[in-house]
């Protein structure tokens, strides 16, 4: 079956590391996009790439990169400057074109501060 | 940009009918979906609207009205299982991104 995947589903952070966080789609999608969710607050877009080697910022980047080397991988790394990292973070993919196709989700990862 | 709002929270009986409005206010308005999230799982697509009008999936129907920047989501024979978040999201032209932004969501409690 094709889907996306997102690893680890928990991930604790200390003080001062980078953590890079793993999103592989298998459904042939040009498009891949990373949101953070925190409660009461939505779906709030990171970055996203509409095809391989190339990505934009979204409305919160600071304190996060991306890579996409690979058609299929969009890693998310939570940079230490990123002060607040405290949340669920939801990668998606999507064909590129405009249409009635809809993001497809992977099953998160809980970010916590050791 | 885009300024999409729903209302937080909803309640609603089993077996009831609910509404779930989502206005919003765009430049150049390209289409409106509807997820459904459980907590802490990933959000799945329920519905799509681009022209006016009413679309109907078996117990969810999702309506829009583009003049007046609204839409709402329809859930019929509420179950238990239906407690869940429910999020709008709007795409737009601007930018020439055609990223969907999302509205806050709404969590709609069913008891029995």
């Amino acid at each position: 079956d094709g889907g996306i995947t997102q690893s680890p589903k928990y991930l604790f952070r200390k003080e001062g590391q980078n953590v890079t966080l793993s999103c592989e789609q298998n459904l042939n999608h040009d498009a891949m996009y990373w949101y953070r969710q925190d409660p009461g607050q939505g779906l709030r877009l990171i970055y996203y790439s509409q095809i391989v080697n190339d990505f934009q910022k979204g409305d919160i980047a600071e304190g996060y990169s991306v890579s996409r080397e690979k058609k299929e991988s969009f890693p998310l790394t939570v940079t230490s400057a990123q002060k607040n990292p405290t949340a669920f973070y939801l990668c998606a993919s999507s064909i590129s074109t405009p249409s009635n196709q809809p993001q497809h989700f992977g099953d998160g990862t809980r970010l916590s501060i050791l | 940009g885009q300024n999409i709002d729903q209302p937080t929270e909803m309640t609603a009986t089993e077996g009831a009918i609910v509404q779930i409005n989502c206005t919003y206010q765009t430049s150049g308005f390209n289409g409106l979906f509807w997820y459904q999230q459980h907590a802490g799982e990933a959000p799945t697509f329920l519905s799509y609207n681009v022209l006016d009008g009413l679309e109907e999936k078996g117990r969810f129907s999702s309506f829009l009205s583009r003049s007046k920047g609204y839409s709402y989501l329809l859930l019929k024979e509420l179950q238990m299982k239906d407690s869940a978040s429910y999020l709008c999201a709007v795409r737009d032209t601007s930018g020439g991104s055609y990223i969907p932004t999302f509205g806050r969501g709404t969590s709609l409690i069913v008891h029995p």
